[in-house]
């Protein structure tokens, strides 16, 4: 079955960097483009980044352009998340996702918290 | 910047029927937004319950179904059930990779 397991969430300071991983099982991952969905603490799911399946083309929400970059190693079957200059709003609960038709989401990991706080 | 509008918050009665919406703030919603809808019950991760408009997710029951209504995308719970109690949210395709979330709708059935 299709497993999406998210890793290296954790407390940093503002300004600092993070980089969160996702282990993909069940399914050919270098097949699929994937996508990082992020949510705040009591608040609504935000899109963060789309990247696609043999990392030819990645994509941005306007919060993170810039500070936030996506990857992938298909021979590890792992998505990543490169976060720098986080700040405070930055703090959230990021999972991983598969991309499915019409840039929909099929399937979603259980998500890993990230803390910004000095 | 695009806004992805829904309902704050609704209320259904077991056995009932809900329509939820999604619509902008500027514009009107057609299939090329290839609208889908998640649930979400607190704590947990989303579902997937629809994508491309209307169609069902694996394993979701058809008593959730998707089309468009005027100008937003809509989702329909028909025959609502105590553990439909969620926060359902819309995500419209934006175009050039980009996705955007709707505010999302707290469903509450009693």
């Amino acid at each position: 079955q299709v497993q999406l397991v998210e890793s290296g969430g954790g407390v940093v300071q503002p300004g600092r960097s993070l980089r969160l991983s996702c282990a993909a099982s069940g399914f050919s991952f270098s097949s699929y483009g994937m996508h990082w969905v992020r949510q705040a603490p009591g608040k609504g799911l935000e899109w963060v980044a789309l990247l696609w399946y043999d990392g030819s083309n990645e994509f941005y929400a306007d919060s993170v352009k810039g500070r936030f970059t996506i990857s992938r190693d298909n021979s590890k079957n792992t998505l990543y998340l490169q976060m720098n200059s986080l700040r405070a709003e930055d703090t959230a609960v990021y999972y991983c996702a598969r991309l499915s038709s019409g840039y929909s989401i099929d399937y979603w990991g259980q998500g890993t918290l990230v803390t910004v706080s000095s | 910047q695009t806004v992805v509008t829904q309902e704050p918050s609704f209320s259904v009665s077991p056995g009932g029927t809900v329509t939820l919406t999604c619509g902008l703030s500027s514009g009107s919603v057609s299939t090329t937004y290839y609208p889908s809808w998640y649930q979400q019950t607190p704590g947990q991760a989303p579902r997937t319950l629809i994508y491309s408009t209307n169609t069902r997710s694996s394993g979701v029951p058809d008593r959730f179904s998707g089309s468009i209504l005027g100008n937003k995308a809509a989702l329909t719970i028909t025959g609502a059930q105590a553990d439909d109690e969620s926060d359902y949210y819309c995500v419209l395709y934006m175009g050039s990779g980009i996705s955007v979330f709707g505010t999302g709708t707290k469903v509450t059935v009693l």
